[in-house]
């Protein structure tokens, strides 16, 4: 089974803090997304990767950037945090095309305080 | 822009069958995914129409109709473990054009 992991369930940070949130997927997935999820806005894809050091922005990528080292890992940085990145960041993995199955992580939690 | 519309909420009963539409406004379409989601928990691969038609997969279906720019997600012989949000994606023409409906939260009554 595809597992994904993310480095914290939940996190909470005060406003003007830099945050790290980590993703690591064990499928040698090419395919790596960052999503926030809140109420009644569905899915919002922030960046994904398509290879190392391969990213493109998705709808949202005002305010956080990403990094890409290992194919394995992903990363999703907040440089100052605000308040209105209180959400809920899902990282998702794929193994072929942007269209193909996405394997979701459990869920960061962030609230900027 | 682009869009994906969805019931935002649906009640059925225990045993019975229940469809959720979804309709879509895309720059480039390949395919529409559904996606479920209990609470608390991650969203969870349920089916992909790449082709018009209907795609079955156990108790669920899912259909496409790209001349009607709307698929649907049909659910059989609901068990209370349904209760959960279901949402439609549209793959676009790349990965950036990838797009969630906003859910919709199926509750299931004995």
């Amino acid at each position: 089974d595809v597992k994904v992991t993310q480095s914290s369930r939940y996190l909470v940070k005060r406003t003007g803090e830099k945050v790290f949130l980590e993703c690591v997927q064990d499928m040698d997935h090419e395919n790596m997304f960052w999503y926030r999820q809140d109420p009644g806005l569905g899915l919002r894809l922030i960046y994904f990767s398509y290879d190392v050091k391969m990213k493109e922005k998705g709808d949202i990528p005002e305010g956080y950037s990403v990094s890409r080292e290992k194919k394995e890992r992903f990363s999703l940085i907040l440089e100052s945090a605000s308040t209105n990145q209180t959400s809920m960041y899902l990282c998702a993995s794929s193994l072929g095309g942007w269209a193909d199955t996405q394997y979701f992580g459990p869920g960061t939690r962030l609230t900027v305080l | 822009g682009q869009s994906l519309e969805q019931p935002s909420e649906v009640t059925a009963v225990e045993g019975a069958i229940v469809q959720i539409n979804c309709t879509y406004q895309t720059s480039g379409f390949y395919g529409l995914s559904w996606y479920q989601q209990h609470d608390g928990g991650a969203p969870t691969f349920l089916s992909y129409n790449g082709l018009d038609g209907l795609e079955e997969t156990g108790r669920f279906s899912s259909f496409l109709s790209r001349s009607d720019s709307y698929g649907y997600l049909l659910l059989q012989e609901l068990q209370m473990k349904d209760s959960a949000s279901y949402f439609c994606a549209a793959a676009g023409s790349s990965a950036s054009k990838i797009i969630f409906g906003s859910g919709t939260r199926l509750s299931i009554r004995p």
